[in-house]
């Protein structure tokens, strides 16, 4: 599976956009970019996924860039509930997600 | 409603004993994985599997075992061998074998060695 790299940590300010980068470079044609992320001591909570186009729904919106080595997770107007680690991963084709550090995101009222 | 049911949520248990987690999904799910979870870490693969009878070690399988008898069950036995088995422990369950699906995770059990 692909590894992926995120920045350790991000602040947003409450109401604003929060935008978290992924690196991807070593992805293969057939494997998802999927985003999770977890509360403090909560199960992994799903967001998003998707392989070649943009996706959004009612939680966020998903750019993966054109040559899909890279992505951007979305979300529109960040709340204070929004604070928690964001995971990004490749994978699947084989079932196997692995996850790494994932990025601590922290919305400021 | 459908879900995905680790238990207990808190469990303790004395060094060189073996301890079992439940893990109970009813949303009709081909595959289960478990994890585990270090303070300030993101989740290592334990095991997984794709269908009953069947299961794969992930990245971190030594001193633990699992078993996958029933569709709707994926038990994981920490043994004595595990070294540091305290650890949050996570739980999940996916539909398609394709890989182009959401993974469902459970709340976790935190287990405690002393």
């Amino acid at each position: 599976d692909a590894k992926t790299t995120q920045p350790p940590s991000m602040d947003c300010a409450e109401g604003r956009a929060a935008n978290l980068p992924c690196n991807h470079s070593t992805i293969s044609g057939n494997e998802y970019v999927y985003w999770y992320r977890q509360i403090h001591s909560q199960g992994p909570q799903y967001i998003i996924h998707g392989l070649k186009n943009n996706e959004t729904n009612e939680m966020a919106s998903l750019i993966i860039t054109e040559d899909r080595k890279s992505s951007t997770l979305i979300l529109p107007h960040a709340t204070l509930r929004d604070t928690a680690v964001y995971y990004c991963i490749v994978g699947g084709s084989n079932y196997k997600l692995t996850f790494g550090k994932g990025t601590l995101l922290t919305v400021n009222p | 409603d459908g879900g995905i049911t680790q238990s207990p949520k808190y469990l303790f248990r004395k060094e060189g004993q073996n301890v079992t987690l439940s893990c109970e999904q009813n949303l009709n799910h081909d595959a289960m994985y478990w994890y585990r979870q270090d303070p300030g870490q993101g989740l290592r693969l334990i095991y997984y599997s794709q269908i009953v009878n069947d299961f794969q070690k992930g990245d971190i399988a030594e001193g633990y075992s699992v078993s996958r008898e029933k569709k709707e069950s994926f038990p994981l036995t920490v043994t004595s061998a595990q070294k540091n088995p305290t650890a949050f422990y996570l739980c999940a369950s996916s539909i398609d074998r394709r890989g182009n699906t959401e993974a469902f995770f459970g709340q976790g059990t935190r287990l405690t060695v002393v």
